[in-house]
């Protein structure tokens, strides 16, 4: 079965440069999420959408912008680059079509900022 | 604030045993709550749910147990194998959009 698609998988940048992570949903699902995890942590939210909006909104830096587009991917740009965002950025998908709050997570965009 | 937290950082069990996973969670408002695990270096990946008007619901090898009247989450594990060496998390949703993750319980297998 497809799954969620991250890319780049692995991410290299120095400190005030710009970065962009992309997430492709499993086919069919309308919403997206996004999740940071530090090193030791647990994933914390960050920001999502649902049909093309942003639906909800954690605990994401102002540096930190997101979107959905028309064929479902979504984009997480990040901007002057700090130390502290050296994480593992997951994606997950879902569909609220289905009488469930499961999302699926994909593989993680591993951001190292140097 | 509230969140949803394991008991342990750290569990050994030997192959073979049953393990028990737990976890507390102090948002009354919680509806809903998910297991994850996730491998080294991997996303999490769904285990099993459970919904708040449930006290037990039983997949493939895994149960989940929750007591609204002490907050309390836990996920059985049997027969452990190696291949269920990971780390935990148990997850709440509250009706909003994102996951409020606790902190893992790192499951060890000893052979």
């Amino acid at each position: 079965a497809a799954g969620v698609i991250q890319s780049p998988r692995h991410l290299i940048k120095e400190k005030r440069e710009t970065a962009t992570l992309k997430c492709y949903p499993i086919p069919r699902h309308d919403t997206v999420y996004w999740y940071q995890q530090g090193p030791g942590q647990d994933p914390q939210f960050l920001i999502s959408f649902y049909e093309k909006m942003q639906s909800d909104k954690g605990s994401i830096p102002d540096r930190f912008s997101a979107q959905q587009f028309s064929d479902y991917h979504s984009e997480l740009n990040m901007s002057s680059l700090e130390l502290g965002d050296s994480a593992l950025y997951f994606c997950a998908s879902s569909s609220r079509d289905r009488d469930s709050y499961e999302q699926y997570f994909g593989p993680g965009t591993r951001l190292t900022v140097t | 604030g509230e969140s949803v937290g394991l008991h342990l950082p750290t569990l050994s069990v030997q192959e073979g045993d049953n393990s028990i996973i737990n976890c507390a969670y102090s948002n009354s408002a919680s509806d809903y709550f998910i297991w994850y695990k996730q491998e080294s270096g991997k996303g999490p990946q769904f285990i099993i749910d459970i919904r708040s008007n449930m006290d037990k619901r039983q997949g493939q090898r895994v149960t989940v147990l929750l007591n609204k009247t002490v907050k309390h989450l836990s996920l059985q594990i049997a027969a452990t194998q190696p291949g269920d060496s990971a780390v935990y998390f148990c997850a709440d949703s509250g009706g909003a959009d994102g996951l409020t993750f606790g902190k893992g319980t790192h499951l060890i297998i000893q052979p």
